[in-house]
């Protein structure tokens, strides 16, 4: 099973700020990498496939990058609705699709 | 607009079954690969299992196999997760969600999800 693991656990950053999140694979996924974000009470929502790709309707200030093991979702200016609950899931090793254990964003 | 609305959810004792519906609109249905996600409470979310666009395949998460049952209609736009032999650690908010790319013979990411719906196993 390919483990994700995400860092940090939990990032207290302010409006405006720049916010960087990684997620580090066991193994390399190539580029096979999505972010998601949860909020309180809701789904998930996809921002980011395939690595660097934003999904439909997602602001042009999320952006993702990375291929192999290491990957970095970017948040260029945080909104109040940007604090959340941040996950990585690779889909390399189809059909072991496995997520990382999370990020929070929290409104330092 | 895509949206997808999950029901059956409930209460059950260890060992018992429930089946879960997932109604889809908004997408042509028969087009795309389904999931079932599912996420215990204050924990992180797991994949549970898929369905090709037209039921032909079917994959599972190692925790679940042979328990679980994943199947849709097209006529009617549904999704349905059949849970036998529950245990406690079945415990979750279980999501459906729709695969990201059309006709796919495996799955994609998860590019719309339903508002879940809580599995409590206890007894």
């Amino acid at each position: 099973e390919i483990v994700l693991t995400q860092s940090p656990a939990t990032l207290s950053l302010s409006p405006g700020e720049r916010a960087t999140l990684s997620c580090r694979a066991s193994q390399s996924v190539s580029s096979y990498l999505a972010w998601y974000q949860q909020k309180p009470g809701q789904a998930p929502r996809l921002l980011i496939y395939d690595a660097s790709n934003r999904a439909t309707g997602i602001p042009a200030r999320f952006s993702g990058s990375g291929s192999g093991t290491d990957f970095t979702l970017t948040i260029s200016s945080l909104e109040p609705e940007d604090f959340a609950v941040y996950y990585c899931q690779q889909r390399s090793n189809w059909p072991s699709y496995t997520f990382g254990q999370g990020t929070k964003l929290e409104i330092k | 607009q895509v949206q997808l609305v999950e029901s059956g959810g409930g209460v059950v004792q260890p060992g018992g079954s429930l089946r879960l519906s997932c109604a889809a609109s908004g997408f042509t249905f028969s087009s795309y690969g389904m999931h079932w996600v599912r996420q215990a409470p204050g924990k992180g979310l797991e994949w549970v299992a898929f369905i090709r666009y037209d039921g032909s395949n079917k994959y599972y998460a190692d925790s679940v196999k042979g328990r679980f049952t994943i199947s849709r209609d097209n006529s009617k736009n549904t999704l349905y997760l059949q849970m036998n032999s529950l245990r406690a650690e079945d415990t979750a908010v279980y999501y459906c969600a729709k695969d990201l790319s059309v006709g796919r013979s495996y799955g994609d990411y998860f590019d719309y999800w339903g508002q879940g719906t809580l599995v409590t196993v206890s007894s």
